[in-house]
């Protein structure tokens, strides 16, 4: 079975500080992955996600990732956090179905909740 | 394009009742994907639709279950309500079974008394 493990429940950083969010997962395969974001009340928003080829994947607010299969991990970064990036960021792994295709179960892990300090 | 967006938006309901909750899926996506975020918690898969069958389902009851329409909204029925169902529930959509990601839409507050 699919899983994801965020290893940090509350990450707190100063603006302008880099961030590092981390994101294991166990899947029997090359997995579909994803990071999510989530401000309080709200839906989520794809921050990015992997679905093959480059393992470094840029995505939208300055963020990216990394794929590394042998750690099975896909951390997420940004450079320099801004006060807005404060949020709930969610690592999820999707399945592979047949010819490729994603039959749409996302597993998410527990999340890290961002505080971002003036 | 539109967006995902979900109907209502916040729902009290009491224990034993029954509810439907509403999802008309971003322009263009035919797969439709329910999931439940309990507090503090990540969204838990419930099952998608793709071209109006179920083609996937999570570890939840049978009193949950749901519909797509032929315009790809869709439906989220829960019977037999209790208190644990009080949740945010989201909806996904996507095209052709989410190869290409999902788009979630905000979300409907369920709160169970």
């Amino acid at each position: 079975a699919q899983s994801v493990t965020q290893p940090d429940i509350h990450i707190t950083v100063s603006e302008g500080a880099s961030l590092e969010l981390r994101c294991n997962y166990s899947y029997g395969a090359t997995p579909y992955l994803f990071w999510y974001v989530q401000s309080p009340g709200q839906g989520l928003q794809l921050l990015l996600k992997y679905f093959s080829g480059d393992t470094l994947v840029q995505g939208i607010k300055g963020f990216e990732a990394e794929f590394k299969r042998s750690q099975s991990s896909f951390n997420l970064r940004k450079p320099s956090v801004h006060w807005s990036d404060a949020a709930e960021y969610f690592c999820a792994v999707g399945s592979r179905g047949a010819g490729g295709t994603s039959y749409g179960k996302l597993t998410f892990g527990q999340g890290t909740i961002l505080t971002v300090h003036p | 394009e539109t967006g995902v967006t979900q109907s209502p938006t916040h729902l009290i309901k009491t224990r034993g009742q029954q509810v439907t909750l509403r999802c008309s899926s971003q322009s263009g996506h035919n797969t439709v994907s329910w999931y439940q975020q309990a507090l503090g918690q990540g969204p838990q898969f419930i099952f998608q639709y793709y071209r109006e069958e179920e083609n996937g389902r999570g570890n939840f009851p049978p009193r949950f279950s749901g519909l797509q329409f032929p315009n790809y909204s869709s439906e989220l029925n829960v019977n037999a309500l209790e208190l644990d169902d009080s949740a945010l529930y989201l909806c996904a959509s996507s095209l052709d079974g989410g190869t290409y990601g999902y788009t979630f839409g905000s979300g409907t507050r369920l709160t169970v008394v």
